[in-house]
């Protein structure tokens, strides 16, 4: 079974810094997608960035980049120039060949300014 | 567009009583999926239906019913609610799967409180 594995319960970053928040998944599968989701305090959840496991070049969207290293299983969301609306609950998402999403256990950020 | 939407939004209940969440979406998505979401957890999957009339289990399907009637609604029941169901509840939907993944969208959660 895949497993997905956040590490950090929690994270700070002062404003206009640069924050990595980290996630690690099991998986025997070959073709897969990784996500990233936050969930501001609305508790609306909002897709960050995916990542295909057949692609080589990371993904990134604007500010939010992804450092994705498959043969380690590992799937890091980097986030530069952090604004206090990036503060929120972070979750790393796995889906494989049945097309369910396995969430890892969440890593709340918080920006300082 | 609404998008996906949960009714309702906030509930207690006493245990041993029974409710029904509703999901709908007008997205004319094939798939609809019931989460719930605990303090340290994540999202898990509760049951999920990839099309009207068919349902199936996901990770943690006991103590919950669903139905899937109708293509734009998936219903979640609870038949006899119980403290450990006190959680956040979660519908998502998506279009149907072919070779690649289709993004999921998220309802904006029931707060359900059993005590």
């Amino acid at each position: 079974a895949q497993t997905v594995t956040q590490s950090q319960p929690e994270m700070s970053v002062q404003e206009a810094e640069t924050v990595t928040l980290s996630c690690t998944y099991d998986t025997s599968e070959s073709d897969y997608y990784l996500f990233w989701y936050k969930q501001p305090p609305s508790r609306q959840m909002i897709l960050v960035i995916r990542q295909e496991a057949y692609k080589q070049q990371n993904a990134t969207e604007n500010r939010f980049s992804v450092n994705f290293q498959k043969a380690a299983k590992s799937f890091s969301l980097k986030i530069s120039d952090s604004q206090l609306g990036d503060a929120a609950m972070y979750f790393c998402a796995y889906a494989g060949n049945t097309g369910k999403l396995i969430f890892g256990q969440g890593t709340t950020l918080q920006v300082k300014p | 567009n609404a998008g996906v939407t949960q009714t309702p939004k906030f509930r207690v209940l006493k245990t041993g009583q029974s409710m029904t969440l509703l999901c709908a979406q007008d997205m004319n998505h094939e798939y609809m999926y019931w989460y719930r979401q605990d303090p340290g957890m994540g999202l898990r999957l509760i049951h999920y239906s990839v099309g009207e009339g068919t349902t199936a289990k996901g990770e943690v399907p006991d103590g919950y019913n669903v139905s899937r009637l109708k293509k734009q609604n998936f219903l979640l029941g609870l038949e006899s609610a119980a403290p450990s169901q006190t959680s956040v509840y979660f519908c998502a939907s998506t279009s149907q799967s072919g070779t690649s993944y289709n993004e999921q969208f998220f309802g904006p959660g029931t707060r359900l409180t059993v005590l």
